[in-house]
């Protein structure tokens, strides 16, 4: 299994403004992922950070809106630009344990975003 | 592409009934698919997963699922609903695409107990 721990927990911000979410894994990971789940809504994948590149976003989810950034093997962080209220969600960090026939994805407790 | 259906965005059981949540998979390759179980306010977590080999798979809390690849389904379910069971729950499939692979979801269903 893994460990994932994000900060913050909660934020409440104003309209454009940014927040930078933090995720902590407890041991080393190739691919983390991003997702978003907007209210009462299913999970949405903004995009994967594999160490040593750049992230790889899905459609509908650009680099200026949600920048990404993995400098090692535990860590990334997702910032949240130029906030609306549309952006009010909980966003979850996860990573993926690959191995013969274990292939998981855990997550993270997520963060969980409203703004004003 | 792949993609994973669920039907029913709300089950209602009494305590002690049978549980069954319906999961549907589109998938052209051999598909890894997955149950997760989210708790008011919080994270994810994994139920179970089928990878490859047993069809029936078994997983935390009581639950199991079974791969029908015939069927094309990956249902959940558990024999007696218990009140704690109450959360949303989330059918996936793992999909590869230009970054590597990564978990798409189901809109999920709502499971609710009563006494």
């Amino acid at each position: 299994s893994a460990v994932i721990s994000q900060k913050p927990s909660r934020d409440i911000c104003q309209r454009g403004t940014s927040l930078t979410i933090q995720c902590q894994v407890d041991s080393q990971v190739t691919m983390m992922f991003w997702y978003r789940q907007q209210p009462g809504q299913s999970l949405t994948l903004i995009a994967t950070a594999n160490q040593g590149s750049e992230a790889t976003y899905e459609s509908g989810f650009v680099i200026d809106k949600f920048p990404i950034s993995r400098p090692n093997l535990t860590f990334s962080t997702l910032t949240v630009s130029n906030m609306s209220p549309e952006d009010s969600s909980i966003y979850l960090c996860s990573v993926r344990r690959a191995g013969k026939s274990t292939d998981t994805q855990y997550f993270g407790p997520g963060t969980r975003l409203t703004v004003l | 592409a792949q993609s994973v259906t669920q039907l029913g965005s709300h089950v209602s059981v009494s305590e002690g009934a049978l549980v069954l949540l319906r999961c549907n998979y589109s998938s052209s390759v051999p598909p890894y698919l997955f149950w997760y179980v989210q708790y008011p306010n919080q994270g994810l977590q994994l139920l179970l997963k089928y990878t490859t080999g047993a069809t029936l798979v078994k997983g935390i809390n009581g639950f199991e699922a079974e791969f029908k690849k015939s069927e094309t389904s990956f249902h959940l379910t558990k024999p007696s609903a218990h009140m704690s069971d109450a959360a949303e729950y989330f059918c996936a499939v793992m999909v590869t695409h230009q970054a590597g692979t990564a978990l798409i979801f189901g809109k999920g269903t709502t499971l609710s107990v009563s006494s």
